[in-house]
């Protein structure tokens, strides 16, 4: 099946840093590429959605220019968390799709997330 | 009303047990239905779909009642590494995956 891997697997940082957190589909061409956040015992919230070579499309009430989103290649896509915060901490979890701009969950594979903490 | 809702649980069940979890979504005009398992500190990985003939595969069982807005997991002869949380997940057409915040099982030697 799909791979996505994810680096790093867990982060931690001082308050004020930013973090870069990186998504690769490792076996195949990822036109779409979606990034979700989870807090201790709540539910996988969807951040954005990513299309190679176009703009990032953001959920409402997630910030644009906090969490800066870059899809350059059809393998690799990258969150950055700028000016990170103590209640930035969450796991982060990428997921890679084949079809361009379908959200389609029998088309996403998942990474294994990355864990943030930031003091 | 959430979109996707589900008991919490945690639900304790000794080592052989049948368990049922029930999720119930508010969107009608969803059109796909999963269940996924969420280990600790992983991601989620599909378990199964939901079809509305109801679906079968080893010791699980998922059931889809659109009239109702329901979805059903049933786990049989619970195994130790059955222990995780599950999670109820709807997709619209064009549309996000919802995620329910997952229902806790513990199996119990």
């Amino acid at each position: 099946g799909a791979v996505v891997s994810q680096h790093p697997s867990w982060v931690i940082c001082k308050s004020g840093t930013s973090v870069k957190i990186e998504c690769r589909s490792l076996d195949f061409q990822a036109t779409t590429m979606f990034w979700y956040r989870q807090f201790p015992k709540q539910s996988l919230m969807l951040m954005a959605t990513s299309n190679e070579g176009s703009k990032a499309t953001y959920e409402q009430g997630v910030e644009k220019d906090k969490f800066l989103i870059n899809h350059a290649s059809l393998t690799l896509s990258t969150l950055t968390v700028t000016s990170a915060h103590p209640e930035d901490s969450s796991f982060y979890i990428c997921s890679a799709s084949y079809t361009s701009g379908v959200k389609n969950f029998n088309e996403q594979f998942f990474g294994p997330g990355t864990r943030l903490t930031v003091l | 009303r959430k979109e996707v809702e589900q008991d919490p649980g945690p639900f304790n069940v000794p080592e052989g047990a049948t368990v049922a979890f029930n999720c119930t979504y508010s969107n009608s005009a969803s059109q796909s239905f999963f269940w996924y398992r969420q280990d600790c500190r992983k991601e989620p990985k599909l378990l199964m779909s939901v079809y509305s003939s109801g679906n079968e595969d080893g010791r699980f069982t998922a059931q889809l009642n659109r009239a109702s807005q329901y979805i059903s997991l049933l786990i049989r002869d619970s195994k130790l590494s059955d222990s995780a949380t599950y999670l109820c997940v709807v997709n619209g057409v064009n549309t996000p995956l919802v995620f329910g915040k997952g229902t806790r099982l513990s199996v119990i030697a």
